[in-house]
């Protein structure tokens, strides 16, 4: 079946680089996602990666890939008090492109001074 | 671009009576739509796919006659609330594919039913 997997709590410190991880367990998933979501707000799309990556870089983010073992994770850098929010990992499973995605649980990151 | 335009933001209705919730793409076009429900402290739960000029695809456990939608055009999906009871207070959340592998989201709707 179609599932993604995330742990629900992550605490850092300020400054320090925050690692969320996710599996799941589609092996045909085209696209894979970070979304953050703000208390009562939508979600925010971060970033995403093609299947056929290993590594994506944006500015603070970086996101691996390991296809063998359905891995993902989400590495932020010198994270921020405004970093704090719940971030989901999310698959489209099949190749479509407008297939539906599945969420992870999501992953409270919490900042301490 | 890209921007998928949802209202009302928050709302407040009467136990038996029927909420509408619009889901606009502003500046693309959307065959298809997604609807979402969250729970507090919980992850979105997809609740039915839209296709423009179709019958939505309902998610198993999810009640048609209840939560009817309405995709009539490329760029307006309606989701409605009928009957709405305490137990339907959720946060509604819209999206729509933009064709190239990303998704966008509308900013949600708090429904809160008393």
């Amino acid at each position: 079946g179609e599932d993604v997997e995330q742990s629900l709590f992550l605490s850092v410190r300020e400054g320090d680089s925050s690692v969320i991880n996710c599996t799941y367990t589609d092996s045909s998933s085209t696209y894979l996602y970070w979304y953050k979501q703000e208390p009562g707000a939508g979600l925010q799309l971060l970033t995403y990666i093609f299947s056929n990556m290993d590594m994506k870089q944006d500015q603070r983010l970086t996101v691996l890939l390991n296809k063998k073992d359905k891995h993902l994770s989400l590495r932020i850098a010198d994270t921020q008090t405004g970093d704090s929010a719940i971030y989901f990992c999310a698959e489209t499973p099949g190749s479509s492109s407008a297939s539906k995605i599945i969420f992870g649980s999501g992953t409270r990151l919490s900042i301490r001074p | 671009g890209a921007v998928v335009s949802q209202h009302p933001s928050w709302v407040i209705c009467k136990s038996g009576t029927s909420v509408k919730i619009e889901c606009r793409s502003l500046d693309f076009q959307a065959t298809t739509m997604f609807w979402y429900r969250q729970f507090p402290k919980q992850s979105l739960m997809l609740m039915a796919t839209s296709n423009e000029g179709s019958k939505a695809t309902y998610e198993q456990g999810v009640e048609k006659d209840k939560f009817l939608i309405n995709h009539a055009s490329l760029t307006l999906s309606t989701l409605t609330v009928t009957s709405a009871h305490p137990e339907d207070s959720s946060f509604y959340i819209c999206s729509a594919s933009t064709g190239k592998g990303g998704y966008t989201f509308g900013s949600g709707t708090r429904l809160t039913v008393v």
